[in-house]
């Protein structure tokens, strides 16, 4: 059974660098045809796509973070990471790690998630 | 971006009654790539519906899900004690996936 698990600081100061990783047990983040993605729910307000990471390391992020956002691979520690720069208070939120496949699907395997609180 | 609008806001219902949800999409889902959630507090959203249809693994086949083009719709037949939860649709058709804001299913 493929589980995924989120690690992180809880607490980020404002336009410091968000950063978390995903653990992925149960599976191999090189399997073919798979995508590791991120995604965050601020408090009481719905989900939303950060980005996703391929197999192969190809990344696809969203329009409205793209510019903030990078994602990437540690193949050896079998998990996958997101940083997300120049934060501020609207960045507060779960953020989850979750997986796809192929690309154009909906997530079905997701982490726990992980509050991120920015705050000075 | 696709944006997805979800109806109700609340929906206010007693066990072993029939639930229905709606997601309008702006404009047409590419291939019905129409996905529904279940999410309860504290947890990750869960997988129900995709594909608008297709349920997924360890789905009760007391959720379903209809609709294409602009018009999706989740239906619980007989409500649970444990189905109480917010539900989200999800377009995953495009480079820019989104979430609808949820309908929130409670005990009237």
């Amino acid at each position: 059974q493929l589980q995924l698990q989120e690690s992180g600081p809880g607490l980020v100061k404002p336009s410091e660098t968000l950063s978390l990783s995903c653990a992925v047990s149960g599976g191999s983040i090189s399997t073919s045809g798979y995508y590791w993605g991120w995604i965050r729910q601020p408090p009481g307000k719905w989900p939303e796509w950060i980005g996703s990471i391929y197999h192969s390391g190809s990344t696809y992020y969203s329009p409205s973070l793209k510019s903030r956002v990078t994602l990437f691979m540690d193949v050896s520690k079998n998990q996958f990471s997101l940083r997300l720069s120049s934060v501020t208070a609207a960045d507060t939120a779960t953020y989850y790690c979750a997986r796809h496949t192929p690309r154009h699907a909906p997530f079905d395997y997701w982490g726990q998630g992980s509050l991120v609180t920015v705050s000075s | 971006e696709i944006v997805l609008t979800q109806s109700p806001g609340t929906l206010s219902l007693s066990p072993g009654e029939r639930a229905t949800l709606s997601c309008r999409a702006g404009q047409s889902v590419s291939s019905n790539y129409l996905a529904w959630y279940q999410q309860k507090p504290g947890q990750a959203p869960r997988l129900l519906i995709y594909g608008a249809s297709t349920r997924a693994t360890g789905i009760p086949d007391r959720f379903s899900g209809s609709g294409s083009g602009t018009e999706y719709t989740l239906t619980i037949s007989r409500l649970e004690p444990e189905d109480f939860a917010v539900y989200y649709c999800q377009q995953y058709g495009t480079s820019q996936q989104a979430f609808g804001q949820g309908t929130k299913v409670e005990i009237k």
